[in-house]
């Protein structure tokens, strides 16, 4: 079946500019996890959503980060008034719900450059 | 969340067995050990988990020490297409299940 899918693969925007990233997790799935990659800093955590709630946004950089969910299908993450050190790969995953032993399956990431 | 050490890197000759060891030693009683690896240019994917007992599946094994404080990925024969970073993560008990991605082992697989 379809697996997680990302849009777009690649954005790049000048500093100072709002950008949204969109992700389509897999069809049934509860649970919606952003993360980021960057060179300096590794996978880090971002926030996950339980169905349209967001009890975690603890890894959120800054109030220019924002992410929604609807429906409890698509979420967007928003970031405002970018910044260079906001250039990174964003990669969202899903899972059938929040447990320990649950897996999360990753989409193939979205590549953000801040020029 | 537990703490981790992983080495940063490992050599394996393919079709050779590989074993990618993971100290966890702060690990609590009802945490799950997590195997995820990436490959280049790709979202992590997940490989294995386990709690206590050894685990076996299409991908890989996992051999949990019976202290629970390190863990050993075990892949059996190295395909080239395994050449990837390989991050251990115990998920512990706090709702929400996020991955703690620590710097993993970069396997690289020679032909």
């Amino acid at each position: 079946g379809a697996g997680v899918s990302q849009s777009p693969s690649n954005k790049v925007t000048e500093k100072g500019k709002d950008v949204e990233l969109r992700c389509d997790p897999i069809s049934g799935h509860t649970a919606l996890y952003w993360y980021r990659q960057s060179l300096g800093q590794g996978l880090e955590f971002l926030i996950y959503f339980q169905g349209n709630s967001a009890p975690d946004k603890s890894g959120l950089p800054s109030d220019r980060f924002s992410a929604e969910r609807t429906g409890g299908s698509v979420s967007t993450l928003t970031i405002q008034r970018t910044q260079q050190e906001d250039s990174a790969v964003y990669l969202c995953a899903s899972s059938p719900q929040i447990q320990k032993d649950n897996e999360q399956f990753f989409g193939p990431g979205t590549r953000l450059t801040v020029l | 969340d537990a703490k981790t050490t992983q080495p940063n890197s490992m050599e394996s000759n393919e079709e050779e067995p590989v074993h990618l060891p993971c100290n966890h030693s702060t690990i609590s009683g009802t945490d799950y050990i997590h195997w995820y690896r990436q490959l280049p240019s790709q979202g992590p994917e997940y490989v294995i988990h386990g709690l206590t007992s050894n685990v076996n599946n299409r991908m890989a094994s996992l051999a949990i020490a019976e202290d629970r404080k390190s863990s050993t990925l075990i892949l059996h024969r190295a395909t080239l297409r395994d050449a990837a970073v390989y991050y251990c993560i115990p998920l512990t008990q706090g709702g929400s299940e996020k991955l703690v991605f620590g710097k993993g082992t970069k396997l690289t697989v020679n032909p």
